[in-house]
């Protein structure tokens, strides 16, 4: 079976662009999760869906972030403005059911830079 | 609130030798979960291990063993004999329940393992 999958898996950008990172789960999971991983934070869960439906975005750092799931097997985080701070290893992940404890499983990640 | 602190930032052994990783958790939930991930240098977050709050029976998959002891909130990680693809950074995370629905993971710091050949 296909894990989660993310594209892409390197992005260099300018600051000010626009950023869209793609986001494909695992088929039969209804949770799908962000998570950002930096050298001084950590890793560090940006928002969860369920269902498709954004249930936290406490983690979102700032209005310039935002992530959409238009259906079960797709999901993006967008950046715009994007600034050099934002660089950093984005993960996403899934889960199968709304339970607490159920395995969560991530993707390979995607490395931005921003210069 | 949630956390985990793995205080072993770094550790460096020689191939063969047997290493523990220290996790301890914080939480006021009866119920929760515990996990082990490992990112090996190519970066990518690797599922190993889940536990539940109530079963503090050992664990063992090959080289690898789980210690669970709910009086000290700990959840250490034993690799025997250890091998040089073993190095990564391992992170022991824990599932907090939450009121609207789901669940999320709180990841500890992470340990850099490096075992020299």
């Amino acid at each position: 079976d296909a894990g989660v999958i993310q594209s892409p898996r390197h992005e260099v950008t300018e600051m000010g662009q626009e950023v869209t990172l793609r986001c494909k789960p695992i088929s039969g999971h209804n949770s799908l999760f962000w998570y950002r991983q930096t050298m001084m934070r950590g890793l560090e869960l940006l928002i969860y869906f369920n269902n498709n439906v954004p249930i936290d975005d406490s983690g979102m750092p700032e209005d310039r972030f935002s992530a959409k799931m238009p259906n079960a097997s797709f999901s993006t985080l967008k950046i715009q403005p994007s600034e050099p701070r934002d660089s950093a290893v984005y993960f996403c992940a899934s889960s199968r059911q709304v339970v607490s404890g159920n395995t969560i499983y991530f993707g390979e990640g995607s490395w931005l830079t921003v210069v | 609130a949630q956390k985990v602190t793995q205080a072993q930032t770094e550790i460096s052994v020689v191939e063969k030798e047997d290493v523990t990783l220290d996790c301890v958790y914080e939480t006021r939930d009866t119920t929760y979960y515990l996990f082990w991930y490992k990112q090996p240098p190519s970066g990518e977050l690797v599922f190993l291990i889940r536990r539940n709050s109530f079963d503090e029976q050992n664990e063992i998959s090959g080289r690898y063993s789980w210690n669970f002891q709910k009086s000290t909130s700990s959840f250490n990680f034993t690799i025997t004999a250890s091998q040089v693809v073993d190095s990564a950074v391992y992170f022991c995370a824990l599932s907090e329940a939450l009121e609207t629905s789901g669940s999320r993971l709180t990841f500890g710091e992470g340990t850099q393992l490096t075992v020299n050949p």
